[in-house]
């Protein structure tokens, strides 16, 4: 059975950098899926941050490309979330999750882990 | 504002049929695959529909989709009140180099 977890602060400070990590059991990071990021502001609907493959390669929301970096790290089997300069828009529940190719849905999340933007 | 619409909210009696509407664009819906996700409330989304009419394993077939053109549905029968969550649609858009949009979620309440 494949499984994520979120892993991360809790707390953040206003324009600091957001660092997420999401280990993967049951699963092997570079068994060609992709891996996304998805997060929930309270009280409000899903919001797709991006996905990146096991090469490195990348997809990112045209919103936040420009403060989204992710990153694999496959002798760990986890995959990793840094947002730049959050703001308190930022708050979130943020949620890792499988997708099997490009596309295609996302059929396993984690349980997602609360942010909170403020000093 | 979500580039997918969906009603905010939607309700229906135990053992009533009700239907979710998704409506979204040539460059999303109109040439992509949609996916319904089912959140409970506190837990995080569940894979509900993909590929506009395809139950994952596990899923009841009281629940099943279709799209046309660029609007999407999903359609719950024999309603129960574990139904009662939050849906979501989904799909790929093909502008910007590609991103996943959803829907801003309907709240289905079971009176």
């Amino acid at each position: 059975q494949v499984q994520l977890q979120e892993s991360g602060p809790g707390l953040v400070k206003p324009s600091d950098t957001l660092s997420l990590t999401c280990g993967v059991s049951g699963d092997s990071i570079r068994s060609y899926n992709w891996w996304g990021w998805i997060r929930q502001p309270p009280g409000k609907g899903l919001e797709w941050i991006g996905y990146i493959y096991d090469s490195g390669t990348t997809y990112y929301n045209p919103a936040l490309k420009s403060r989204v970096t992710m990153s694999v790290a496959t002798s760990k089997n986890q995959f990793s979330l840094k947002l730049s300069s959050v703001t308190a828009v930022d708050t979130a529940v943020y949620y890792c999750a499988r997708t099997r190719w490009l596309r295609s849905p996302f059929d396993y999340w984690g349980q997602g882990t609360l942010v909170t933007v403020s000093s | 504002q979500s580039v997918l619409t969906q009603p905010p909210s939607t309700s229906g009696t135990p053992g009533q049929r009700v239907t979710i509407s998704c409506s979204g664009s040539s460059s999303n819906i109109g040439t992509n695959a949609v996916n319904w996700y089912q959140q409970l409330p506190g837990t995080a989304p569940k894979l509900l529909i993909y590929n506009n009419n395809q139950r994952p394993s596990g899923v009841p077939d009281r629940f099943s989709g279709s799209k046309s053109g660029t609007s999407a549905s999903l359609a719950i029968s024999g309603l129960q009140s574990e139904d009662e969550a939050d849906y979501y649609c989904a799909a790929w858009d093909d502008s910007l180099n590609g991103h996943v949009v959803f829907g801003g979620g309907t709240k289905l309440t079971v009176l």
